[in-house]
């Protein structure tokens, strides 16, 4: 059963643009929420996380948005760079279930120049 | 920011051969260590948790003789992969978290790329 949901699959979006990608959780225990960048052939690296005592975070282009109620959280990346390309995943854990992550899909980024 | 190492970072076996990959954090303790394999163009799965000092908790399909987790001290996991097969051929990644941070944060290694001849 897949308790993380992400969309899309993959998106395309222009220099300049925002690229916004949703995920979806079912498990009303997770209280950590995590977006990660990956590069082909490299570990993932945090970008930015949320816990659900707030519905906004930003952190310079990269914003997640987080709506408890909708059991949704998204991530927002304003003014798309070609550098920004990579996938993306969106992750949920539990402290007290010693943090163990379960990842969404994945979604793969190009923004074009 | 905590960094995670992997070594090595590709490694070509045989079938039927076993081979270690090591995990290391540089610049802090991880009590807790989890290692993942992910599939070309797929997300990553959880196959243990790593605990210093005691017996890895893996997840539910995964062998646990087959993928031998070590973590012996507070700086180092090592998997290894016995009588690997064709099948284990992925690309494996680990992760530490930081006691010394909100316990949260999850720091991931470079990954190690496995073929199995």
């Amino acid at each position: 059963q897949q308790q993380v949901k992400q969309s899309p699959q993959s998106l395309i979006v222009q220099k300049g643009g925002i690229s916004i990608i949703n995920c979806a959780y079912e498990n009303t225990a997770f209280d950590y929420f995590p977006w990660y960048q990956q590069f082909p052939g490299k570990g993932p690296a945090l970008l930015i996380a949320i816990r659900p005592d707030v519905s906004e975070k930003k952190e310079g282009r990269f914003t997640i948005s987080f709506n408890k109620s909708a059991k949704q959280f998204s991530l927002h990346i304003m003014d798309s760079q070609p550098g920004d390309s990579a996938t993306y995943f969106c992750a949920a854990s539990t402290l007290a279930a010693g943090n163990k992550l379960t990842f969404g899909g994945g979604t793969r980024v190009l923004v074009k120049p | 920011g905590a960094v995670v190492s992997q070594h090595p970072s590709w490694v070509i076996c045989k079938s039927g051969t076993s081979v270690k990959i090591e995990c290391r954090s540089l610049d802090f303790q991880a009590t807790t260590m989890f290692w993942y394999r992910q599939f070309p163009k797929q997300s990553l799965m959880l196959m243990a948790t790593s605990n210093e000092g005691s017996k890895a908790t893996y997840e539910q399909g995964v062998e646990k003789d087959k993928f031998l987790i070590n973590h012996a001290s507070l700086t180092l996991s090592t998997l290894t992969v016995t009588s690997a097969h064709p099948e284990d051929s992925s690309f494996y990644i680990c992760s530490a978290r930081d006691p010394a941070t909100s316990g949260y944060e999850q720091y991931f290694g470079p990954g190690t790329r496995l073929t199995v001849t």
